[in-house]
């Protein structure tokens, strides 16, 4: 089993929806919670971290389920500039960092 | 301006021969990393330093091999025992501790001719 497992997609919605990812991690003693935007042919950039409480930057919310071992990200009135791959980020300890595999996500007009 | 540095951006190798990737940060990081993406795939881990004079393997080590002589540089080296060498290679940094974020370089396109 991956450390870090997201569904690769792609979605594909239409602007202004709202779109959900899901990313599970297998550690359960994994520290801290990230999620990166990719665009294609290019390094991934930090969109958000993603702590217990849950946190909203704009439109985009995140949330963590320990219990579950499960974190997400909420894209709510989506633009065509949010057409990316969306990384989910786990720090298994203080230095080991996994990234998922990746969610595709395409907006049309 | 603070960040990390790879170099070159693109390189061309043949068979048989081994490249080395340059990864410079003067971000005052003390751990770095070596990811490869390969196309339409998630990154997975090379290598990782999280001191000077100190590494460890990540996930696919096998036909690599890294050094960290220096706390700002990280070099990567493909050797030819590495069988599928073609791949998009991403240096990090990043300081220790749970809040804190990882930062990418502009990644090395490498591609075996």
């Amino acid at each position: 089993r991956k450390e870090v497992e997201q569904d690769p997609g792609p979605f594909n919605v239409p602007e202004g929806a709202t779109v959900a990812f899901n990313c599970t991690y297998s550690n359960s003693a994994s520290q801290s919670f990230f999620w990166y935007r990719q665009d294609c042919r290019k390094e991934p950039k930090l969109l958000m971290s993603v702590y217990s409480s849950g946190n909203e930057d704009g439109r985009f919310t995140a949330q963590l389920n320990r219990a579950s071992q499960y974190i997400s990200l909420l894209i709510r009135d989506s633009k065509l500039s949010d057409s990316a791959t969306y990384l989910c980020v786990v720090r298994s300890s203080a230095s080991k960092i996994i990234f998922g595999s990746g969610t595709r996500l395409s907006i049309r007009p | 301006d603070g960040g990390i540095t790879q170099s070159p951006k693109y390189l061309f190798r043949k068979e048989g021969q081994n490249v080395t990737l340059s990864c410079e940060q003067n971000l005052n990081h003390d751990a770095m990393y070596w990811y490869r993406q390969d196309p339409g795939q998630g990154l997975r881990l090379i290598y990782y330093s999280q001191i000077v004079n100190d590494f460890q393997k990540g996930d696919i080590a096998e036909g690599y091999s890294v050094s960290r002589e220096k706390k700002e540089s990280f070099p990567l080296t493909v050797t030819s025992a590495q069988k599928n060498p073609t791949a998009f290679y991403l240096c990090a940094s990043s300081t220790p501790g749970h809040r804190n974020t990882i930062y990418f370089g502009e990644g090395s396109w490498l591609t075996v001719v």
